[in-house]
């Protein structure tokens, strides 16, 4: 079956410091691959996606790749905030448009001032 | 517009009750998907919905677990007996057509706790 392993946390760094979170997977067919976030106190957001093999996403300064030969999703951040301490999930779905998600097991950081 | 709301936010009931939780999908949007976050399991998926096509049950770990959706909006999710082992966070996400990315907007969760 579909599944998505991603780093343990948590990760703790300081402001301005450098964020990568490991994520892989693998699927039965050819997915759709996804950074979600989970800000405390708040309901999941989608941060980033990327469909196709090469593709990159990107949004509020992160970043990651589908490198379909490694099967991997890495998120990456050049500089963190405060702000950014959240759990970050990484997902995938197959198949048809709008189909289920499967997540990893989510990483947690906290950013430090 | 208005995103996902979920009823209640929180919830607590005795072992062998039965409960339901409620979603509100995004007005338009033709699929819809529960999700439940437990410390122990992480994010898994339970059922999915897509227009009046049969819903994907595939996610449900037991019987006990059951979910409607009526007229296309609001969906119920029902669990009866509940156990300790339910207690988990229950997520609901809507998402409208391919051609709109059919990205998955998340409700705030119902927290259910099994006592």
């Amino acid at each position: 079956g579909d599944s998505v392993t991603q780093m343990e946390g948590p990760v703790t760094l300081s402001e301005e410091a450098f964020l990568t979170i490991n994520c892989t997977y693998t699927a039965t067919g050819y997915p759709s691959l996804f950074w979600y976030v989970q800000y405390p106190g708040e309901g999941l957001q989608l941060l980033l996606k990327a469909t196709k093999a090469d593709d990159k996403g990107s949004n509020k300064g992160f970043e990651a790749t589908y490198r379909k030969e490694t099967t991997s999703f890495h998120l990456e951040k050049g500089s963190v905030q405060v702000s950014d301490s959240a759990v970050y999930f990484c997902a995938l779905s197959v198949g048809a448009a709008g189909n289920k998600l499967t997540f990893g097991g989510g990483t947690r950081v906290l950013v430090k001032p | 517009g208005a995103g996902v709301s979920q009823s209640p936010s929180n919830k607590v009931t005795e072992k062998g009750k039965d409960v339901e939780l409620r979603c509100d999908p995004i007005s338009g949007h033709t699929a819809l998907y529960w999700y439940r976050q437990s410390l122990g399991q992480g994010l898994e998926f339970l059922i999915y919905f897509q227009g009046n096509s049969a819903p994907d049950k595939s996610g449900l770990p037991s019987d006990r677990f059951s979910a409607e959706r009526t007229g296309g909006s609001v969906s119920t999710l029902t669990i009866q007996r509940t156990q300790q082992e339910d207690s988990a966070v229950y997520l609901c996400a809507s998402s409208g057509r391919p051609e709109q990315g059919n990205e998955q907007y998340f409700g705030p969760g119902t927290r259910l706790t099994v006592t």
